[in-house]
């Protein structure tokens, strides 16, 4: 496998649920991230990992959990989401050099009942 | 704050048609600016970038300039494909991977 995959892609859950979106990137970066992408508004930064040390923390409700345990993987934890967290969430990886080219998953659909 | 604001799509268009799509920022520094294309079914892709001001960006056909004084970066191309068709996102930094997108604009080419 090359590039970067994200697991579920598609995932539909109650609020009451807890859930986890899986990313693995095999490009040797150092950086990963999630972004969240909802209709006419714009991609969302969430999360900023750089060698497994979270960086940023884009005040996201704490309803979302991240956890990387080494630098090819990122999960999302969810958990009490809320029917207006349904959107598609992406994960990136980058060499962390700040050229700006990140390299995305197809994103995992998310829809909260 | 920095941002970046797109015309809101659909752009619909016939194939071989010319293409414009806007992107005007705001930004506090001098930052680069991209073109990412997320094609349907596909996670984004680096399409073309900048890094200062009257830089010109292309690839595949299309060109953006950085432009200072009006504060843009439009994408164009002279002669779109149906396999053109996809959702383009514009999008500054400053010297990191920490990235503001706009709100992407969807084009669609019919043949």
């Amino acid at each position: 496998e090359t590039g970067v995959t994200q697991t579920p892609r598609h995932l539909v859950m109650g609020m009451t649920n807890k859930k986890s979106l899986k990313c693995e990137q095999h490009l040797g970066h150092n950086a990963m991230y999630w972004y969240k992408q909802s209709a006419k508004k714009p991609l969302e930064l969430m999360f900023v990992y750089s060698l497994e040390e979270r960086v940023e923390n884009n005040s996201v409700p704490s309803r979302f959990s991240p956890e990387c345990p080494n630098s090819s993987h990122l999960f999302l934890h969810l958990h009490t989401l809320q029917p207006e967290d349904s959107a598609l969430y992406l994960c990136a990886s980058s060499p962390g050099q700040g050229t700006g080219e990140l390299f995305f998953g197809e994103g995992s659909r998310l829809t909260v009942l | 704050g920095d941002s970046v604001t797109q015309m809101e799509g659909p752009v619909t268009l016939s194939e071989e048609a010319f293409l414009t799509i806007n992107c005007t920022y705001t930004a506090t520094g001098y930052p680069s600016l991209f073109w990412y294309v997320q094609y349907p079914g596909e996670g984004l892709q680096l399409l073309l970038k900048a890094t200062k001001a009257d830089d010109k960006g292309s690839n595949k056909g299309f060109e953006a300039t950085y432009r200072k004084e009006t504060t843009s970066f439009h994408l164009e191309k002279g002669s779109v494909q149906v396999s053109d068709s996809a959702v383009y996102f514009c999008a500054l930094n400053y010297n990191t991977d920490k990235l503001i997108f706009g709100t992407g604009t969807r084009l669609q080419v019919f043949p």
